[in-house]
């Protein structure tokens, strides 16, 4: 079983549409949990950063961390066709490198 | 823009020759790493670097590849005889002081022919 699970997609949704996106994991020393967003031949950037269970909003953006049932999820609401993109969790447990998923390839058509 | 560069964006080259990439992070930026990354799979750790020292290395990060961070400021990824094995985008990212996120630069893609 690897460390990370997500689904690779793709996931083709309609412009306006909310989008969830879901990373698993096996290792509960994790306690930090990162949403990237990479577009085709460029490096990853960094949508969303949280710390342990709960939720976080940045825009339309929101990230939760189920830490119980080792379970991250990225909602976007009101999609664009600007949000495609892949979407990859990244995990680590402090000071050492990020774990990351394979990540999700998403396209939002108009 | 996160302001992490790297050199050169993108690289092709023949089987068995040398490459070096380069990457300089966010100035005030002690901690650095570098990942690999191939088609349809996220990037994968090589090694990392606080300040000058290389604290880490992957079981990924065969004896061909080197990398150093002289002064703690820029850092450098050589990969001596490449395989078309090694076809893949090295990214390198950059974490402020008292913090874990990662700051990715856009990466150099290397093409072994």
């Amino acid at each position: 079983q690897k460390e990370v699970e997500q689904d690779p997609g793709p996931l083709s949704v309609p412009e306006g549409a909310i989008v969830s996106l879901n990373c698993t994991y096996s290792n509960s020393a994790f306690q930090y949990f990162m949403w990237y967003r990479q577009y085709s031949r460029k490096g990853p950037e960094l949508l969303m950063y949280t710390y342990s269970s709960g939720n976080k909003e940045d825009g339309r953006f929101t990230a939760q961390v189920d830490k119980s049932s080792k379970y991250i999820s990225l909602f976007i609401r009101d999609s664009q066709p600007s949000d495609s993109a892949t979407y990859l969790c990244a995990l680590t447990s402090g000071n050492t490198p990020l774990v990351f998923g394979k990540g999700t390839r998403l396209s939002v058509i108009a | 823009d996160t302001g992490v560069s790297q050199d050169p964006r993108h690289k092709i080259t023949k089987r068995g020759q040398n490459v070096t990439f380069r990457c300089d992070p966010i100035s005030e930026h002690n901690r650095l790493y570098w990942y690999r990354q191939t088609l349809g799979q996220g990037p994968e750790f090589l090694t990392y670097f606080q300040n000058e020292a290389q604290l880490e290395k992957s079981r990924l990060l065969s004896d061909r590849f080197s990398a150093e961070r002289p002064k703690g400021s820029f850092s450098t990824l050589e990969i001596q005889r490449t395989e078309q094995g090694d076809s893949a985008m090295y990214l390198c990212a950059s974490i402020p002081s008292g913090s874990y996120e990662q700051y990715f630069g856009p990466g150099t893609r290397l093409t072994v022919t």
